[in-house]
């Protein structure tokens, strides 16, 4: 089985600007999650889709958002990017506890920079 | 206090050693428990998870918990250089169980 895959691996953008990632799940999996990842922080945890639905969302402002589609592939957005921003965003994905699974595996992440 | 505590080492061990990983929680809500091995500038690697106390083993690596002392453990026996990287133990709770809660990672290092 394919893994979990992330577009772009690489990012740079200008402080201000917007940016959408993208992340195809495991194929069976419905369960699609989102982390930031900084030297600082650490992982913690953005928010979780099932079924195109968000069904939690971690301690971020706003301007982080997400979705998903009915073919389980999610996105995030970040609208007026800053400078702390700049992070490795994971994607992973999970078949969901109910329904025998709830280990994660994790994508290769895409790396932003913010300047 | 952060909900899991990890030393953030780093860990340097000889080429064979048994490496005892480490890490502590607060909530006592944690039911599923993991460990994920991450390579510099790569996406962490699952490769241990459990949902009950005791002893998980697979190959060289045997991962532990003890819900009463919220401790859990990942054990790599006959480590290998290639087993440098940082190890991160991430738990969650069961009704939210996609949502997990990292310790910040133990760097090891395997000396050939």
């Amino acid at each position: 089985k394919a893994g979990v895959t992330q577009t772009p691996r690489y990012l740079i953008k200008t402080r201000g600007q917007q940016v959408t990632l993208s992340c195809s799940p495991i194929s069976g999996h419905r369960s699609v999650s989102w982390y930031q990842q900084t030297p600082g922080q650490g992982l913690q945890f953005l928010f979780e889709y099932f079924s195109e639905t968000q069904r939690n969302k971690g301690n971020f402002p706003g301007r982080f958002s997400g979705r998903q589609f009915s073919n389980s592939r999610s996105e995030m957005n970040v609208s007026t990017l800053e400078l702390g921003d700049s992070a490795l965003y994971l994607c992973a994905s999970s078949l969901d506890a109910d329904r025998g699974g709830y280990e994660q595996y994790f994508g290769p992440g895409t790396r932003l920079t913010v300047t | 206090q952060k909900e899991v505590e990890q030393d953030p080492g780093p860990l340097s061990v000889p080429e064979g050693a048994i490496v005892s990983l480490n890490c502590t929680y607060s909530n006592s809500a944690f039911q599923y428990f993991m460990w994920y091995r991450q390579y510099s500038r790569k996406g962490p690697e699952l490769l241990m998870y459990t949902y009950s106390s005791g002893n998980k083993e697979d190959g060289r690596f045997t991962a532990q918990v003890d819900k009463s002392s919220k401790y859990i453990s990942l054990f790599i026996r006959d480590s290998q250089p290639s087993d440098s990287a940082t190890y991160l133990c991430a738990m969650a709770r069961m009704d939210s169980s996609y949502k997990l809660i990292f310790g910040s990672g133990t760097r090891l290092l395997v000396r050939p």
